[in-house]
């Protein structure tokens, strides 16, 4: 069973609007989230996780229980946020699962 | 350090052939991973091993093997891989345990011919 839902394969937005990606969990219990990013040619890197309710590259994610979401937002897209992008899930004891990815492609 | 590093970055190997990846941290983590990339996949986990004990096996075929000599070095034996086994190997370390923030390898980019 999808444990991990990225609805969007690709998303394309301009530079300067705002993104969204979207990720939906499902696990009854408290689960621990994360966005991992990968660039072009680059390894993939923790991008941030929800515990810590940090903005990294100005991107923010809200863990929200009652719709089992945990979507990334950044108000302004730059060209240099064009990458793969993966939201992946710690459930209880299990290990680490990713969704199956975003690809971003922001437009000039 | 705070970088996971991989050996070689590429590897061309035939159907009989015997080859090794390895993975290397000095970050002082005790959990280290073995995961599959296909093209345009998320990754998938294949092994895990946490204070240098195989903790999680995937269901990887016998023809992968991992070893973990100490804490910082990980290893994944090959040998009598298909084509089908071609794809990116990734090496990912964490702090304590599988429950963490795991730090990824730029990877192995492995043929099978």
């Amino acid at each position: 069973a999808q444990r991990v839902t990225q609805p969007e394969k690709l998303l394309s937005v301009f530079k300067g609007a705002p993104v969204e990606l979207k990720c939906n969990y499902s696990y009854s219990g408290s689960p621990e989230l994360f966005w991992y990013v990968q660039y072009s040619r680059q390894r993939l890197q923790l991008l941030l996780r929800h515990i810590s309710r940090e903005s990294i590259k100005g991107f923010t994610a809200d863990l929200n229980k009652g719709e089992t979401s945990f979507h990334l937002k950044k108000p302004f897209a730059q060209e240099e946020d064009s990458a793969m992008y993966y939201c992946a899930l710690i459930m209880g004891n299990t290990p680490l699962v990713f969704g199956k990815g975003t690809r971003l492609s922001v437009i000039a | 350090d705070t970088e996971v590093t991989q050996t070689p970055k590429h590897l061309v190997m035939g159907m009989t052939n015997k080859k090794s990846l390895k993975c290397e941290q000095h970050m002082g983590h005790r959990a280290m991973y073995w995961y599959k990339q296909k093209a345009k996949k998320p990754p998938e986990l294949m092994f895990v091993y946490s204070y240098e004990k195989l903790s999680i096996n995937e269901s990887v075929p016998s023809r992968f093997s991992p070893e973990c000599p100490n804490s910082s070095l990980l290893n994944l034996h090959l040998h009598a891989l298909q084509p089908e086994d071609s794809a990116l190997y990734l090496c990912a370390s964490s702090h304590g345990g599988d429950q963490e923030t795991q730090y990824f390898g730029p990877g192995t980019r492995l043929l099978v011919l």
